[in-house]
């Protein structure tokens, strides 16, 4: 049982370069989420999914796209990164009688 | 606009002593309150968590204490180890709504222990 891992663990994009940010639970867990960390916040929240083929915005979606094709994965996809994506990011996922368990982040540089 | 709110970005306590986090909220809606603890380079882990129907919820060393009148909780920890050294961030959601996908935090207060 691995939990939530993220991949990559860090990743240096030019401005406007596109990548696409890995997740995956393994504990059929239907709500997953993304969140940011930037120094001195708190996490932030930019999508959640309540389940596969289910995502809506959190409170700072603007630059990001998800999609949850199954219920194991929830990609994070940068279209045209910005340095002000630059952030660690964290995956989560939960269920119903369960709190968020996070995955280890990414740390993404935007230059 | 800050719905959760941590005041104290730093804490430092001698190991053996009490350690007290506070966190504030502006949200009437939160239902139910979560302290995640994160070491660096690692994601948050929770910690433990209370339901608005409660006012305080033990863990072993940690305590957690919730006052809706005020809209303030606290997370004691006793006695404070080295080991509990991290950034703790207080999260709230509006469980009755079923978000408990949905958390939003404060910024989180960085507790030392020393030894």
């Amino acid at each position: 049982n691995a939990g939530v891992t993220q991949t990559p663990k860090f990743q240096v994009l030019k401005t406007g370069q596109s990548m696409t940010l890995q997740c995956a639970q393994d504990m059929n867990h239907e709500y997953m989420s993304w969140y940011r960390q930037d120094p001195g916040m708190g996490l932030r929240l930019i999508h959640y999914s309540v389940g596969a083929g289910i995502t809506d915005q959190g409170e700072v979606p603007n630059g990001y796209n998800v999609s949850r094709s199954t219920t194991e994965d929830f990609p994070l996809r940068l279209l045209s990164a910005a340095p002000s994506q630059t952030s660690v990011y964290f995956c989560a996922s939960s269920s119903d009688l369960d709190t968020q368990y996070f995955g280890p982040g990414t740390r993404l540089t935007v230059l | 606009d800050q719905q959760v709110k941590q005041n104290s970005p730093s804490l430092s306590v001698q190991e053996g002593r009490i350690s007290i986090l506070n966190c504030d909220y502006t949200n009437s809606m939160f239902d139910y309150f979560l302290w995640y603890k994160k070491y660096p380079a690692e994601g948050p882990t929770f910690l433990i968590s209370i339901s608005s129907i409660k006012d305080k919820n033990e863990d072993g060393r940690f305590t957690v204490f919730l006052n809706k009148s005020a809209k303030h909780l606290s997370l004691h920890i006793v006695p404070s180890q080295p080991g509990d050294s991290a950034v703790y961030f207080c999260a709230a959601s509006e469980m009755g709504g079923g978000s408990n996908y949905k958390l939003t935090f404060g910024k989180g207060t960085l507790l030392t222990v020393n030894p």
